[in-house]
């Protein structure tokens, strides 16, 4: 069964600082999707950033970038230029390439933003 | 477009009463899913659709049921509630096909006393 863990409960970035937030997944498929969902405080969760496994290029997505390396099973996302809108749990998430489309997550982690 | 919307938003049970979460969306979207979120958990499926009248279930299906009777809508139903449901409800859709995203609802807490 593939697995998602982020292994930093919490951290914290000073305002137009980068940080960069973990993921480690396990899986033994070839064909997958990764994911990072944004939940603020209201509860919605946002799509912040998608990476197709079979890609070898990054993601980018204005200041959110992600570090994919696949043969380490690892996807960080890196904040750039941090705002205090930032400040949310962070979700990784793993989908299968099949055709239930259903999401792995992992625990999340608080990212506080200090001005 | 309201996008996916539940009903309702907050809910306090006692345990041993039941209920039922509606989850409505108006993408005309195969997919949809049900997810709990508990503190330091993520968020776990439950059950999901891949299509009016199907449904299957996901990693914590246990004490719960639901139904796809339309396609716009997905029911989440709690015979007999206990204290460890109490947790957010998420539901999200979604097209078929690897390219599309999940669409998540604002979700709707529960409280089991």
């Amino acid at each position: 069964a593939q697995t998602v863990t982020q292994s930093q409960p919490e951290m914290s970035v000073q305002e137009a600082e980068t940080v960069t937030l973990s993921c480690t997944y396990d899986t033994s498929e070839s064909d997958y999707y990764l994911f990072w969902y944004k939940q603020p405080p209201s509860r919605q969760m946002i799509l912040v950033i998608r990476q197709e496994a079979y890609k070898q290029q990054n993601a980018t997505e204005n200041r959110f970038s992600v570090n994919f390396q696949k043969a380490a099973k690892s996807f960080s996302l890196k904040i750039s230029d941090s705002q205090l809108g930032d400040a949310a749990m962070y979700f990784c998430a793993y989908r299968r390439g099949d055709n239930t489309d259903k999401l792995i997550f992992g625990t999340g982690t608080r990212l506080q933003v200090f001005p | 477009n309201a996008g996916v919307t539940q009903t309702p938003k907050f809910r306090v049970l006692k345990t041993g009463q039941s209920m039922t979460l509606l989850c409505a969306q108006d993408m005309n979207h195969e997919y949809m899913y049900w997810y709990r979120q508990d503190p330091g958990m993520g968020l776990r499926l439950i059950h999901y659709s891949v299509g009016e009248g199907t449904t299957a279930k996901g990693e914590v299906p246990d004490g719960y049921n639901v139904s796809r009777l339309k396609k716009q809508n997905f029911l989440l139903g709690l015979e007999s509630a206990a204290p460890s449901q109490t947790s957010v409800y998420f539901c999200a859709s979604k097209r078929p096909g690897l390219s599309y995203e999940q669409y998540f609802g604002p979700g709707t807490r529960l409280t089991v006393t």
